[in-house]
């Protein structure tokens, strides 16, 4: 069984560029969430998608926006990049909902801006 | 505000040398607790959850325990696999926001 898979793997941008990062969860999941790691904040929840609609959200700016399509495949887009913004972006998939069920994640999407 | 801390920061044992590692939160209400373990290079991996004060799961070599200030992870007679980042979080009664700890680096020495 094929497990969550995160596209690309690596990213390079500049600062005031938008990105977007790709997230396929496990067949079968309708659950996706985002989640940003990085060494002195450590793993922090983002926001999570549930049959297409953000069901819960975590204390980042509107520059972090996700969606969800009908195949639970989702996508989160950074716009107007901030050095700060460098870090691993994990997605995270489950049967439910995230709060209900455990999570399986991908292997990130290590974004650095320049 | 939500919070939760990992002792020790990073702990190395010598193979079958068994220990634990600690998760103290402070949540309004909790509605669970997680356990995920790292390694280098890969997204966290789902050990365990738990939900009320005196629950206990175990897996393989892992044990966790819950009391209502913290967790523990036990782990007994471990092996070099068995060397990773291990992560608590915890979810309040009001599910909205994950909580992590700053993890617990683990390392075990043939």
């Amino acid at each position: 069984k094929a497990g969550v898979t995160q596209t690309p793997r690596y990213l390079i941008k500049t600062r005031g560029q938008q990105v977007t990062l790709s997230c396929s969860p496990i067949s079968g999941h309708r659950s996706v969430s985002w989640y940003q790691q990085t060494p002195g904040q450590g793993l922090q929840f983002l926001f999570e998608y549930f049959s297409e609609t953000q069901r819960n959200k975590g204390n980042f700016p509107g520059r972090f926006s996700g969606r969800q399509f009908s195949n639970s495949r989702s996508e989160m887009n950074v716009s107007t990049l901030e050095l700060g913004d460098s870090a691993l972006y994990l997605c995270a998939s489950s049967i439910g909902t995230a709060f209900d069920q455990p999570q399986h994640f991908g292997d990130g999407t290590r974004l650095s801006i320049l | 505000e939500d919070q939760v801390t990992q002792s020790p920061e990073a702990l190395r044992l010598q193979e079958g040398e068994s220990s634990s590692l600690n998760c103290s939160y402070t949540v309004s209400g909790l509605r669970g607790l997680f356990w995920y373990r790292q390694d280098p290079g890969k997204g966290p991996e789902f050990l365990f959850t738990l939900y009320s004060a005196g629950e206990e799961k175990e897996k393989e070599r892992l044990k966790a325990t819950l009391t209502k200030k913290e967790s523990f992870l036990h782990i007994t007679a471990p092996k070099p696999e068995d060397s990773a980042t291990y992560l608590c979080a915890v979810l309040n009664n009001y599910g909205q926001n994950f909580v992590f700890g700053p993890g617990t680096r683990l390392s075990v020495l043939p």
